[in-house]
């Protein structure tokens, strides 16, 4: 398996340009989870999935920030405008089974940033 | 709320020698499951070891292992004959199985002098 998939590994936008990330997680993979590094904050869980579904969506800092997963294959983080406060490395990692508990499998990460 | 603690921003460790960072956490939990992740400049996070909290006996893989104090809610990671791929930021994390979510420290940076 290729592991965890991430597009773009970079982006650069300006201020109120509309960015979005895309993450393939590992086939047969049940729980997808999107999270954002930063030096000030390090590691926060934005959003994770469960069978396509958000379960828990308290991570995603604000409405400009949305996430979908049409399928067990394909994931987005969507972020419309962004804002210079942003730029991060995104993460999407995947999982299987037993609630989520074994090894989170992550993907290379995209940085962002945001002029 | 569970909150995971990693007191050393930075260790460094001359190749060859062992090295321990540090983790403590806070649960009120009995059951649940701890992991040390790495990830070195390429920024890829990669699981190191894991430990299930109702086993006593620590977690090995080969030159990695854990010291697992369930009472003192210590977990710290034990690096042996450390070597130059060893150098990256680890993190240590719990699984809180409330929400199905990773706590996470905030990193030690591991510096290996040649």
């Amino acid at each position: 398996d290729a592991g965890v998939i991430q597009s773009p590994r970079h982006e650069v936008t300006e201020m109120g340009q509309e960015v979005t990330l895309r993450c393939k997680p590992i086939s047969g993979h049940d729980y997808l989870f999107w999270y954002r590094q930063t030096m000030m904050r390090g590691l926060e869980l934005l959003i994770y999935f469960n069978n396509n579904v958000p379960i828990d969506d308290s991570g995603m800092p604000e409405d400009r920030f949305s996430a979908k997963m049409p399928n067990a294959s394909f994931s987005t983080l969507k972020i419309q405008p962004s804002e210079p406060r942003d730029s991060a490395v995104y993460f999407c990692a995947s999982s299987f089974g037993d609630r989520g508990v074994n090894e989170q499998f992550f993907g290379p990460g995209t940085r962002l940033t945001v002029l | 709320a569970q909150t995971v603690t990693q007191s050393q921003p930075e260790m460094s460790v001359q190749e060859a020698e062992t090295v321990t960072l540090s983790c403590t956490y806070d649960t009120s939990e009995s059951d649940y499951y701890l992991f040390w992740y790495k990830q070195p400049p390429s920024r890829q996070m990669i699981l190191v070891i894991r430990q299930e909290a109702y086993k006593q006996q620590n977690a090995t893989e080969n030159r990695f292992s854990v010291n697992f104090q369930k009472a003192a809610k210590s977990f710290s990671l034990k690096i042996s004959d450390s070597q130059l791929g060893d150098a990256a930021m680890y993190f240590c994390a719990y699984f809180d199985g409330s929400n199905y979510q990773l706590i996470w420290g905030a990193g030690t940076k591991l510096i290996i002098k040649p």
